[in-house]
């Protein structure tokens, strides 16, 4: 079970930070993949978290712009996309996968998605 | 990179879909399908290229291996129209394909 941050309205040139709380398991058990997908467009992979290896990764086009981090205490999961455009308008979502089945896709539980709506 | 065919198509109640997707590199079975119906978050049908997620029902199949993928719903229900996704694992990069929109026709 994941539960999701809500919507968000922002500026351009602002930050966000939407955040997944995973339930049950260990905060090691869990990979975090993070997913997006603009109005009327498809999905769109921003990056993922592997807390059992100290390891992030993010997609060529978010590189530097976005960052993923976890609070090990809260089984929290974060991602800040900075210097926000109106192209970033969309759902975003959050998926997690048991650590023994993630590198084969297995990311079974998603959040709700959190809408960011990027507006002057 | 990963493409996906046909981009949309109409199918009836009871045909037999399959949707197929290419890898631009090997990928093994590093490979997820998902369904995803207006409004709603994406949900898991396959991973592993061809392991069914527990709870999705055995009309829907996948198979391949490597570069290329087919995903196959067997006899279509109403419920099956939506867009399908899929999803390569490969080298700590995730890119989905951009989608196959099943609709009735």
């Amino acid at each position: 079970q994941v539960t999701q941050s809500g919507a968000e309205v922002k500026t351009p040139g602002s930050s966000v930070r939407v955040s997944c709380k995973a339930s049950g398991g260990t905060f090691t058990s869990h990979v975090f993949s993070w997913v997006r997908q603009a109005p009327g467009q498809g999905l769109e992979w921003m990056g993922v978290i592997v807390p059992a290896y100290s390891a992030q990764n993010y997609g060529q086009k978010f590189q530097g712009r976005v960052s993923i981090s976890a609070d090990a205490s809260t089984t929290t999961f974060f991602m800040d996309v900075t210097s926000l455009t109106p192209d970033d308008t969309a759902i975003y979502y959050c998926a997690v996968a048991d650590i023994q089945f993630w590198k084969f896709g297995r990311f079974d539980s998603w959040g709700q998605g959190a809408l960011v709506t990027v507006s002057s | 990179q990963l493409t996906q065919s046909p981009s949309s198509l109409s199918a009836s109640v009871g045909d037999r879909v399959t949707i197929t997707c290419r890898a631009s590199q090997d990928i093994s079975t590093y490979l997820a399908w998902y369904q995803q119906k207006p409004g709603k978050a994406p949900e898991l049908l396959i991973y592993g290229a061809s392991t069914l997620q527990s709870g999705v029902p055995s009309r829907f199949s996948g198979s391949g291996s490597g570069t290329e993928f087919t995903l196959t719903i067997s006899s279509l229900q109403p419920e099956d129209f939506a867009t399908y996704y899929c999803q390569q694992l490969n080298s700590f990069l995730f890119t989905f394909g951009p989608g196959t929109k099943v609709d009735i026709k």
